[in-house]
Order: C-alpha cells, then sequence, then structure tokens
C-alpha cells in the first residue's frame, strides 16, 4: 500500500530560527496536506495542496507539491515558542475519503 | 466560531464496560469520521459517515460502533473496551464529497482503561 516517509523525526530549535521537514514517497499522491497536532489537541489542517508544483503559505509556514508528486516540503520562518508541536504530512489514499499520515515531525524548542 | 466538539476530553472506563464518546459540529459538514489515535502514532481512521451513509474500515474491530443520529451529532460506541484500546479517539469532519481530505478535527477525547 501506499507509504509517506516523514523526516526529520525530531527537531531541536532555538527560538527564530528557521525550520524545514519534508514527506516522501514511492507513490504518485494528488493531494497533500499539513497538520500540527500541540499535546492533548486534535490535529489542524495547515496547509493543503492540490497541484503539483504548487507553493503555497500560511503566514510564517510555506508548503510546497513537489513537480513528481511524490514529495512535499513545509518550511517555518523564525520559529516561535507556539511553533512547538507535532507537524504531520497526509496525502490522498486509495479513496477519496481516506489520507495516508506521515508518523510526524515533533518540533522542539531548545532552552 | 463553527467547530467540533468532542466531551468529554477525558473518560475512564472500567476493562469490558461499555463506554460512548460523544462529537458535535457546527460546520454543518455532511461528513464525520471517527479516528484513534495512539501516543505519538498518526491517526487510524475507524469509519466515517456520508450524511447517514455508515462506512466502516475493513480492520476496525467489531467492539467499535458509531450512530449518527443527525447532520451535528457522532457517537462512538465500544462495547467491551479492553486495555488495548486506550487511546484519544478523534472526531473530524469534511464539508461534502468535494473536500473530502481536507477535514477538520475536534480536540479528541483521551480514553483510559482500568
Amino acid at each position: 500500500g501506499q507509504q509517506l516517509n516523514q523526516s526529520p523525526q525530531s527537531m531541536f530549535i532555538q527560538e527564530g530560527e528557521d525550520v524545514s521537514m519534508n514527506c516522501t514517497s514511492s507513490s504518485i499522491f494528488n493531494t497533500w496536506l499539513w497538520y500540527k497536532q500541540e499535546p492533548g489537541e486534535g490535529p489542524v489542517l495547515l496547509i493543503a495542496l492540490y497541484k503539483a508544483g504548487e507553493l503555497t503559505s500560511n503566514g510564517r509556514l510555506t508548503a510546497q507539491f513537489g513537480i513528481t508528486r511524490k514529495d512535499s516540503f513545509l518550511n517555518i520562518s523564525a520559529s516561535i515558542p507556539s511553533d512547538v508541536g507535532i507537524y504531520f504530512c497526509a496525502g490522498d489514499g486509495d479513496s477519496n475519503y481516506q489520507l495516508i499520515w506521515g508518523a510526524g515531525t515533533k518540533l522542539i524548542i531548545k532552552p | 466560531d463553527a467547530m467540533v466538539i468532542q466531551n468529554p476530553r477525558y473518560q475512564v472506563t472500567q476493562f469490558g464496560k461499555p463506554v460512548t464518546l460523544s462529537c458535535s459540529q457546527t460546520l454543518n459538514h455532511n461528513v464525520m469520521y471517527w479516528y484513534q489515535q495512539k501516543s505519538s502514532q498518526a491517526p487510524k481512521l475507524l469509519f466515517h459517515y456520508y450524511d447517514k451513509d455508515f462506512n466502516n474500515e475493513a480492520d476496525t474491530p467489531d467492539n467499535f460502533q458509531s450512530r449518527r443520529p443527525n447532520t451535528s451529532f457522532c457517537f462512538l460506541d465500544i462495547r467491551s473496551p479492553g486495555l488495548g484500546d486506550a487511546a484519544m479517539y478523534l472526531c473530524a469532519t469534511s464539508r461534502d464529497r468535494d473536500s473530502l481530505l481536507e477535514q477538520y478535527f475536534g480536540p479528541g477525547t483521551r480514553l483510559t482503561v482500568t
């Protein structure tokens, strides 16, 4: 079945740093989504991408749908303490309602 | 604000004692989902409703049932919880068939089984 490889698994960052994470697959995806989940809360949809090559921003967040349709990245510029959480990528699965999820990237702020 | 609400946020039940988790939404979305999420893992889809049509995932145990009495409410019933059912349960919604992948999640109910 389809799988998403998300990296890195965790990141230790200092406030103000830029952050980059990505998802790759051996399969083609038609949709990529990026979610953020804070401890004890549900995932929040950050960005949805529908076209190969599409680059979309949401405040300090920028995500791109790779040209090959097999990858996507998420960048966060000038990180702040409230950026901590787990970031998940997700793509369209075998059905039109099913999301295939990456394993998540945990973002931690260095004290 | 339009939103997805889950009650309770924390639920403790005994091994084998039936439990019901509830979800309501003010988004007026046609599609509602139930996910199970275990620690540090991605959410796992259990089932979803498109309007009143119920769709079960193939690997969802029979122990898990769901009801959707109207557009706004959806319930997850666990008939005989086992220790392995301890998890965060997430409800999500999508507007309609043209946007099934844009799913909006509630805050979750953390279930503990003693």
